[in-house]
């Protein structure tokens, strides 16, 4: 099992408020990952990290930002939340290095789902 | 085009079928090739890794045919549990490792 973990899995919030959805993992991972999923629907990559002080936009533009001071740590805000907001929040995290091959398996966390309303 | 794209589904089969999907990419520089599952409401996890030569694992066999970008994973003998989506993933080197995740194909395993 993946030693991934999100928090809240679940959150129902009012439009306007600020969110932080929480993600560590313990594997020592350097490169850590957000997707966005709405249900039965793909996987986007909003945000990414390759270590500590680095962030990147993904491929799907997001109101969201994140923040990397820990190497087990990427929270993902949103500064002021909508409706269009709501969906699966997933972190994934993986060993650095373009070369790695197979090692580079990624590892989600279970997700948080989150409901603005 | 999408980079990676999958048969559109959802395939419902009866259980003891065989059941095959396919995946194909456009990255020629494709160096890494992945099958993934995700339950319905969770989180994808690693089902086998795809190797140049193919490979297999019980029931499941991946192929890669790198020459015509295509990727396959046959399902033997499918069970009730075999039953969620499965993602077809890529890694580009050339795109900075990154992983390209297909749209998926539904797989329902009736009684």
């Amino acid at each position: 099992e993946a030693d991934i973990y999100q928090t809240p899995r679940y959150l129902v919030i009012g439009t306007g408020k600020k969110i932080t959805l929480e993600c560590s993992q313990t594997m020592g991972h350097d490169k850590m990952y957000w997707y966005q999923q709405d249900p039965g629907m793909e996987l986007h990559l909003i945000h990414y990290s390759y270590g500590v002080n680095s962030t990147e936009k993904g491929d799907l533009s997001s109101e969201s930002t994140v923040s990397r001071i820990r190497t087990e740590h990427f929270p993902l805000t949103l500064e002021s939340a909508r409706p269009s907001h709501t969906s699966q929040y997933l972190c994934a995290s993986s060993e650095i290095g373009e070369t790695g091959g197979y090692r580079n398996t990624i590892y989600f966390g279970e997700g948080s789902w989150l409901t603005v309303v | 085009r999408k980079e990676v794209e999958q048969d559109p589904g959802p395939f419902n089969v009866p259980e003891g079928a065989t059941v095959a999907f396919n995946c194909t990419y456009s990255n020629s520089a494709s160096q890494s090739f992945f099958w993934y599952r995700q339950d319905c409401r969770k989180e994808p996890k690693l089902l086998m890794s795809v190797y140049s030569s193919g490979n297999e694992d019980g029931r499941f066999t991946a192929q890669l045919n790198r020459a015509s970008q295509y990727i396959s994973l046959l399902i033997r003998d499918s069970k009730l549990s075999d039953s969620a989506t499965y993602l077809c993933v890529v890694k580009a080197y050339n795109q900075g490792g990154k992983l390209i995740f297909g749209q998926g194909t539904e797989l329902s395993v009736k009684p």
